[in-house]
């Protein structure tokens, strides 16, 4: 059964204060880490896709980076509109089709 | 170029009765997968369409149906509805299945309300 957990569970911080958010998976055969933006009562907003330990990818004042065991998404000095819940997803390499396995998220609060 | 888009965006329905959701896949896509998000928690598989068949399923009940139609849309059944299937109800499409590295996109998603 593949497994997703995201730490912490929420974070405050202050405009400008950086900070990262955790997701540790357990998977058969990992054919992709996918993380998502969700704004309250809307759907998952696509950010990332990594597929392999090593690989990092860049989004305005995102980074999101992966090993064997865990990804993580920095924050680099974030604003107010930065506020959302994140969700990590796993998609496994045999038998899972399109199939995403989700953590609970992490609610981020960025605050003036 | 239309992204994923869902009808209706809010429901509230009576226990016992059946509902169903649509969805419609951002151009160019061919596979939907529907989920549901219970709040606070994150979104859980229901099943994937593709090719008008249903390809893969999570731990679900017979009481979650669903359909593709040729033009790629999708409809979700929900019979005999209980309290516990309040959540809100996200749409992904994605190209193809199984062996392609496709995102998944999500669609704004059906609030339903059981009461």
């Amino acid at each position: 059964e593949d497994q997703v957990t995201q730490s912490p569970e929420a974070l405050r911080l202050q405009e400008g204060e950086s900070s990262s958010l955790n997701c540790s998976y357990t998977v058969s055969g990992l054919r992709g880490l996918f993380w998502y933006r969700q704004d309250p009562g809307k759907g998952p907003e696509f950010l990332f896709t990594l597929y392999s330990a090593g690989e990092e990818k860049e989004k305005e004042r995102l980074k999101a980076t992966l090993t064997k065991k865990e990804s993580f998404l920095h924050i680099t000095a974030p604003k107010p509109e930065d506020s959302a819940t994140y969700l990590c997803a796993v998609r496994r390499v045999t038998g899972g089709g399109n199939k995403l396995t989700f953590g609970t998220g992490t609610q981020l609060k960025v605050e003036l | 170029d239309a992204g994923v888009t869902q009808s209706p965006t809010h429901l509230i329905k009576t226990r016992g009765q059946q509902v169903t959701l649509r969805c419609s896949p951002k151009s160019g896509h061919d596979t939907v997968s529907w989920y549901q998000q219970a709040l606070g928690q994150g979104p859980q598989f229901i099943f994937q369409y593709y090719e008008e068949e249903e390809r893969q399923r999570g731990n679900f009940p017979d009481r979650f149906s669903g359909h593709q139609f040729p033009n790629y849309s999708s409809e979700l059944n929900v019979n005999a509805l209980l309290l516990g299937d309040s959540a809100l109800y996200l749409c992904a499409s994605s190209l193809g299945t199984g062996g392609t590295n496709s995102e998944a996109f999500f669609g704004q998603g059906t609030r339903l309300t059981v009461v």
